[in-house]
């Protein structure tokens, strides 16, 4: 099976600060996501991350604050910027390799800690 | 009201028990549907998708029942490695999913 690998696997940083996280995947994949997922919840989708143009943000996600590249189709990368407390969460890079099924699978996760 | 929702448990069984859940969806446009497994500080695994007419993978059954909206998840004869937060998964179109917020089952020993 394909193997996703996102870096860092864990950070603590500091406010104001930004992080950005990369994800990697050994095959090609049309679709590529990023989620969120909060201490003691379940996961939210941040945006879709499109090859070569505009990530597609969720409602309460905006540019600005998670910038996403997608410069081709095996690698995205993740920006959290100005970091507060609040964004302490755990992103997750997804991907689906077929439309049909449309399952998903995960990378292993970047746990973020903002101090 | 969520779009997907789940009894958060914990369910606590013993080892070799029976363990089943529900997860309710609230659209009824929903495709497709899946059971994941998260562990602890671990990323979401795919269990198993959710077929209409039901489905077994070992000793996991999948159910759906498209006329009250839920689908259902049994674990027969329980092994400690169960032991995991089970999160239902509903596709609405064509590529996004609504996460439940998951339903932990602790097997003890």
């Amino acid at each position: 099976s394909a193997v996703i690998s996102q870096k860092p696997s864990r950070d603590i940083c500091q406010r104001g600060t930004s992080l950005t996280i990369q994800c990697q995947v050994d095959s090609q994949v049309t679709m590529m996501f990023w989620y969120r997922q909060q201490p003691g919840q379940s996961l939210t989708l941040i945006a879709t991350a499109n090859q070569g143009s505009e990530a597609t943000y969720e409602s309460g996600f905006v540019i600005d604050k998670f910038p996403i590249s997608r410069p081709n189709l095996t690698f995205s990368t993740l920006t959290v910027s100005n970091m507060s407390p609040e964004d302490s969460s755990i992103y997750l890079c997804s991907v689906v390799f077929t439309v049909r099924t449309g399952e998903l699978f995960f990378g292993e996760g970047s746990r973020l800690t903002v101090l | 009201r969520k779009e997907v929702e789940q009894d958060p448990g914990p369910f606590n069984v013993p080892e070799g028990a029976t363990v089943a859940f529900n997860c309710t969806y609230s659209n009824s446009a929903s495709q497709s549907f899946f059971w994941y497994r998260q562990d602890c500080r671990k990323e979401p695994k795919l269990l198993m998708s959710v077929y209409s007419s039901g489905n077994e993978d070992g000793r996991f059954t999948a159910q759906l029942n498209r006329a009250s909206q839920y689908i259902s998840l049994l674990i027969r004869d329980s092994k400690l490695s169960d032991s995991a937060t089970y999160l239902c998964v509903v596709k609405s179109n064509d590529y996004k999913l609504s996460f439940g917020a998951g339903t932990t089952v602790t097997v003890r020993a």
